[in-house]
């Protein structure tokens, strides 16, 4: 596609409920990060892919959170048993492999709110 | 680890006047980049300039410009010409040649008052 396209936009989920998040990025785009953004705050980087190699999952927060992703195609993001604090904007990015050089570009992201 | 700080929350600026933003940052590199990021209401993240670090010229695109101090580990952003349209959450970004990582800093909200 155009773009990097994540959905739902938003996700209202019940504590103790588990959520999967999903990111399309750019065809060819060979690396995909994952970042959390509380409210009013920064980026927290979660989870980096590139192409077929071991991901960086050294941001992850807990054994709570996981992620997939098959090659160079869709990326999906778990959180099993959300917790209040989980509540936040979770974006996804995408780039060809030196992205520093070439680019990064973002989804809208997903708004979780667990109640 | 690499670190980016931006130590001003929030900043105003009367729409045509100029503004500064300002970020350090933290790093043992001596290759990396830069990036200054813009949020609007709508979450997406749009690329406003890009700095490589071993070009001491600062960048410019249009009317953003940056002044890339390396020995200090500065990197502020200016607008100038002020328009309603750069109302928005700015971020400064950090990304190590030799790593993977993007890291980002608080942001400041800016706003553009007419």
């Amino acid at each position: 596609g155009a773009g990097v396209s994540q959905s739902p936009s938003n996700k209202v989920t019940e504590k103790g409920k588990d959520v999967e998040l999903r990111c399309d990025p750019i065809s060819g785009h060979t690396a995909l990060y994952w970042y959390r953004q509380r409210l009013g705050q920064g980026l927290e980087f979660l989870i980096y892919f590139q192409g077929n190699s071991a991901p960086d999952k050294s941001g992850l927060p807990s054994d709570r959170f996981s992620a997939e992703r098959t090659g160079e195609s869709v990326s999906t993001l778990t959180i099993q048993r959300t917790q209040q604090e989980d509540s936040a904007v979770y974006l996804c990015a995408s780039s060809l492999r030196f992205g520093h050089i070439y680019g990064y570009t973002f989804g809208s992201g997903t708004r979780l709110t667990v109640v | 680890a690499q670190t980016v700080t931006q130590s001003q929350p929030e900043m105003s600026v009367q729409e045509a006047e100029t503004v500064t933003l300002s970020c350090t940052y933290d790093t043992s590199e001596n290759n990396y980049y830069l990036f200054w990021y813009k949020q609007p209401p709508s979450r997406q993240m749009i690329l406003v300039i890009r700095q490589e670090a071993y070009k001491q010229q600062n960048a410019t695109e249009n009317r953003f410009s940056v002044n890339f101090q390396k020995a200090a580990k500065s990197f502020s952003l200016k607008i100038s010409d002020s328009q309603l349209g750069d109302t928005a959450m700015y971020f400064c970004a950090l990304r190590e040649t030799s790593g993977s990582r993007l890291t980002f800093g608080e942001g400041t909200q800016l706003t553009v008052n007419p």
